[in-house]
């Protein structure tokens, strides 16, 4: 079946600018992460969804971050007024229910701040 | 929280050789150890796990070994091929949330 997907693919956005990423999950899947992966590292925890409730935001780096997923399936994460820093992958994940570990990993939104 | 350190940070073979990759965690609470293998401008893509109640599992040429006690885990590849090389993250995980705290990544060069 279908796996993970991301839109967009890359993002070229200008600092100040807002900007949004979207996320479609495996279709049932009921948990829902987004990472954040810095050239040569690896991904850091941003955020966790389980169906549409946001159990952990911790990750979040600022208050411009802000993730939702209203309906329990498709995922947005927004960054408001862009910085540099923010430059990364933007990766998401789903894993079928809480409890089942295995997570399966989106192609990534390469994010450029410019 | 949890820190997942991987070592070595790059590592080069010949094809038909083993290579070794290692991760230390520090949460004794984690209970899965993931491996990742991520190919350039990809995807992570999982290619084995361990969860705690086991101290080994196999698959084909890839291998997981956990230790708990020390709290570390190690993948083993044999037989490398070319297409083996990419670079590979560890990761730990605890039960709730289930969030994965991953390492820096190593990077795998298989020469032929």
């Amino acid at each position: 079946g279908a796996g993970v997907s991301q839109s967009p693919r890359y993002k070229v956005a200008k600092r100040g600018q807002d900007v949004a990423l979207r996320c479609d999950p495996i279709s049932g899947h009921v948990s829902l992460f987004w990472y954040q992966q810095a050239l040569g590292q690896g991904p850091e925890f941003l955020t966790y969804f389980q169906n549409e409730a946001q159990l952990d935001k911790s990750g979040l780096p600022s208050d411009r971050f802000f993730a939702e997923r209203p309906e329990g399936s498709v995922s947005t994460l927004k960054i408001q007024r862009t910085q540099q820093e923010d430059s990364a992958v933007y990766l998401c994940a789903s894993s079928l229910m809480s409890g089942s570990n295995e997570q399966y990993f989106g192609p990534g939104t390469r994010l450029t701040v410019t | 929280g949890e820190n997942v350190e991987q070592h070595p940070s790059t590592l080069s073979v010949q094809e038909g050789d083993s290579a070794v990759i290692k991760c230390t965690y520090s949460d004794s609470a984690s209970n899965y150890f993931p491996w990742y293998k991520q190919e350039l401008g990809k995807r992570p893509q999982l290619i084995i796990d361990i969860r705690s109640n086991v101290g080994e599992k196999k698959d084909q040429r890839i291998a997981v070994t956990l230790n708990k006690t020390a709290k570390h885990f190690s993948l083993h590849i044999t037989e490398t091929q070319p297409e083996d090389s990419a670079v590979y993250f560890c990761a730990a995980s605890v039960e709730y949330g289930n969030k994965l705290v991953f390492g820096a990544g190593t990077i795998l060069r298989v020469k032929s």
